[in-house]
């Protein structure tokens, strides 16, 4: 069964640093992956994903993500951090379309920035 | 594109009645779309998915007569919470599925509803 971990519950950086958030995965094959951004009391907002191809992948609102298979991670990167980054940040794994196309969910990050 | 609606945004009701909650695929057609439930500070929980024009899939300890999936159109799917009691509060999530080609789907997420059972 695919699973996802997420080491870090909570992280806190200064506004202008950079950011990372790790993400690893557990999958027999090659794994869709997801990140997810989820402000306080919203849904989620896809960030990037990354299906196959070149293993960096850029997503909206500056961040990127580095897909390594030897490590069998997916981390979230992000050069300069903004305060509106604060939020709950969500790593998923995808069952392909043919095995009904569900997401597996790690545990969550939550960044907090200061000023 | 691809935006997911959710109604209501939040209900409050009383222990014992039913609350339906609807996801609505606004701008394509869903054939599959997810019902999560996420408590606070945790992560989403896949509660069941739902085909259009077939019974749902629950996930395993998901109570199927409790939690009511209807997706009754390509772009309309509810979860209807039964004889509700207050450990059924919680935050539902939508998602539905835009297809583009086999490996390629991408899950959108609706806003969310907060259920609060009194």
């Amino acid at each position: 069964a695919q699973s996802v971990t997420q080491p870090d519950i909570h992280i806190t950086v200064s506004e202008g640093a950079s950011l990372e958030l790790r993400c690893n995965y557990s999958y027999g094959a090659t794994p869709y992956l997801f990140w997810y951004v989820q402000s306080p009391g919203q849904g989620l907002q896809l960030l990037l994903k990354y299906f196959s191809g070149d293993t960096l992948v850029q997503g909206i609102k500056g961040f990127e993500a580095e897909f390594k298979r030897s490590q069998s991670s997916f981390n979230l990167r992000k050069p300069s951090v903004h305060w509106s980054d604060a939020a709950e940040y969500f790593c998923a794994v995808g069952y392909p379309y043919n095995q009904g196309g569900k997401l597996i969910f790690g545990q969550g990050t939550e960044l907090s920035v200061k000023p | 594109g691809a935006v997911v609606s959710q109604h209501p945004s939040w209900v409050i009701c009383k222990s014992g009645t039913s609350v339906k909650i609807e996801c609505r695929s606004l701008d394509f057609q869903a054939t599959t779309m997810f019902w999560y439930r996420q408590f606070p500070k945790q992560s989403l929980m896949l509660m069941a998915t739902s085909n259009e024009g077939s019974k749902a899939t629950y996930e395993q300890g998901v109570e199927k007569d409790k939690f009511l999936i209807n997706h009754a159109s390509l772009t309309l799917s509810t979860l209807t919470v039964t004889s509700a009691h207050p450990e059924d509060s919680s935050f539902y999530i939508c998602s539905a599925r835009a297809p583009g080609g086999l490996g390629t789907d991408t899950q959108y997420f609706g806003p969310g509803t907060r259920l609060t059972v009194l």
